[in-house]
């Protein structure tokens, strides 16, 4: 069975402190990772996909890497609106269609 | 605004009851996705419909049930419904059937007393 692990389960940072997310994970055959943001009550909102090692992806303060065992969530200079929680989800590279979760790591960003 | 919506937003129902949850996916979205998230489990897949098919079950129980009209727009069922099955439930599309992005919708927040 697919498994994905993302530590840490909570982060503090200060204003500007730069810090990384982790997301390790055991799936046969991987067709996709993706990262999604969710906040409070509200639906996760899809970041990025990656789909081979060394890839990368960056939007704004964001920046997803990919690696054969894990991906990491890179986080510059935060500012309090990046707080959230961030989700790792795995697709793997079979008929089957569904997105296997992580529990998450909330960030929570101090002006 | 993923273009996703569901409704309705919040629902309270006492157990043993049956409850009807609504999604519309994105414009030109086939797929739609059901999930579940509960604070100890995380978000748990449920079902996917393709096209008004049925194409992947996940974790779903027997008394919930789901659809996909030919307008696209799904119906999740839950039946004889228990403490456990409050949650938030959401909706999700994607354009085809091995598309790999899925969009969220905001979701329902279901609580059985």
């Amino acid at each position: 069975e697919d498994q994905v692990t993302q530590s840490p389960e909570a982060l503090r940072l200060q204003e500007g402190e730069s810090s990384s997310l982790n997301c390790s994970y055991t799936v046969s055959g991987l067709r996709g990772l993706f990262w999604y943001r969710q906040d409070p009550g509200k639906g996760p909102e899809f970041l990025f996909t990656l789909y081979s090692a060394g890839e990368e992806k960056e939007k704004e303060r964001l920046k997803a890497t990919l690696t054969k065992k894990e991906s990491f969530l890179h986080i510059t200079a935060p500012k309090p609106e990046d707080s959230a929680t961030y989700l790792c989800a795995v697709l793997r590279g079979s008929n089957d269609y569904k997105l296997s979760f992580g529990a998450g790591t909330t960030v929570t960003v101090r002006a | 605004d993923s273009g996703v919506t569901q409704t309705p937003k919040h629902l309270i129902t006492a157990t043993g009851q049956r409850v009807t949850l609504r999604c519309s996916p994105r414009s030109g979205d086939l797929s739609v996705y059901w999930y579940q998230q509960s604070l100890d489990q995380g978000l748990q897949f449920l079902i996917q419909y393709y096209n008004g098919e049925e194409r992947a079950k996940g974790n779903i129980l027997e008394r919930f049930s789901a659809q996909q009209f030919p307008d696209l727009h799904s119906e999740l069922n839950l039946s004889s419904l228990e403490l456990g099955d409050s949650a938030l439930y959401f909706c999700a599309s994607s354009v085809g059937l091995r598309s790999e992005t899925q969009y969220f919708g905001p979701g329902t927040r279901l609580l059985v007393l």
